[in-house]
């Protein structure tokens, strides 16, 4: 079956501007969780939805947000982009969040 | 909040011997979850193994298989009969089984390079 598809793999965007990322979750995932992986700070929990409903945030400022469709896809957000937001982006979904998540192959995101 | 300790930032093995790698973490919880992930170079998170705190024996897969430790709260990975597709990241994860069940809290990575 497919795995967690993210899109776009890599992206460039210039400070100040806004940048959307995309995950398709494993078909029947209804737990989609988002990560920023750096090399100074790790991985970082940001968000996770649950049947379109945020159900549990990590810290991060409000310039971070998410949501998540009706078909379990989910997007995440960034605006007024630093150049402390260049990261890899990681998506994960999950049928029962206690057995573990599947990941995708995240997307390279570089602030310029 | 819970930590995870991961004190090897990089090791090496040769093709088919045993390694073990080390995971300590904190936490004031009796339930919880604990993970091991593989990353490579495509980038790509691969769950490893997993353990729940409240199962005494140790989880095994194939060739991994892990000591899990709870009153010294320790979770180490042994990776046997190693192969060059070992070569990775790997992170050790907690999970909580109260409030902020779903976050995975993570170390900050062992880099295990597995030579011929």
């Amino acid at each position: 079956k497919a795995g967690v598809t993210q899109t776009p793999r890599y992206l460039i965007k210039t400070r100040g501007q806004q940048v959307t990322l995309s995950c398709s979750p494993i078909s029947g995932h209804r737990s989609v969780s988002w990560y920023q992986q750096t090399p100074g700070q790790g991985l970082q929990f940001l968000f996770e939805y649950f049947s379109e409903t945020q159900r549990n945030k990590g810290n991060f400022p409000g310039r971070f947000s998410g949501r998540q469709f009706s078909n379990s896809r989910s997007e995440m957000n960034v605006s007024t982009l630093e150049l402390g937001d260049s990261a890899l982006y990681l998506c994960a979904s999950s049928l029962n969040v206690v057995d573990g998540y599947t990941f995708g192959s995240g997307t390279r995101l570089t602030v310029v | 909040a819970q930590t995870v300790t991961q004190s090897q930032p990089e090791m090496s093995v040769q093709e088919a011997e045993t390694v073990t790698l080390s995971c300590t973490y904190d936490t004031s919880e009796n339930n919880y979850y604990l993970f091991w992930y593989k990353q490579p170079p495509s980038r790509q998170m691969i769950l490893v193994i997993r353990q729940e705190a409240y199962k005494q024996q140790n989880a095994t897969e194939n060739r991994f298989s892990v000591n899990f430790q709870k009153a010294a709260k320790s979770f180490s990975l042994k990776i046997s009969d190693s192969q060059l597709g070992d070569t990775a990241m790997y992170f050790c994860a907690f999970m909580s089984s109260t409030g902020t069940a779903s976050k995975l809290t993570f170390g900050t990575g062992t880099r295990l390079q597995v030579t011929l």
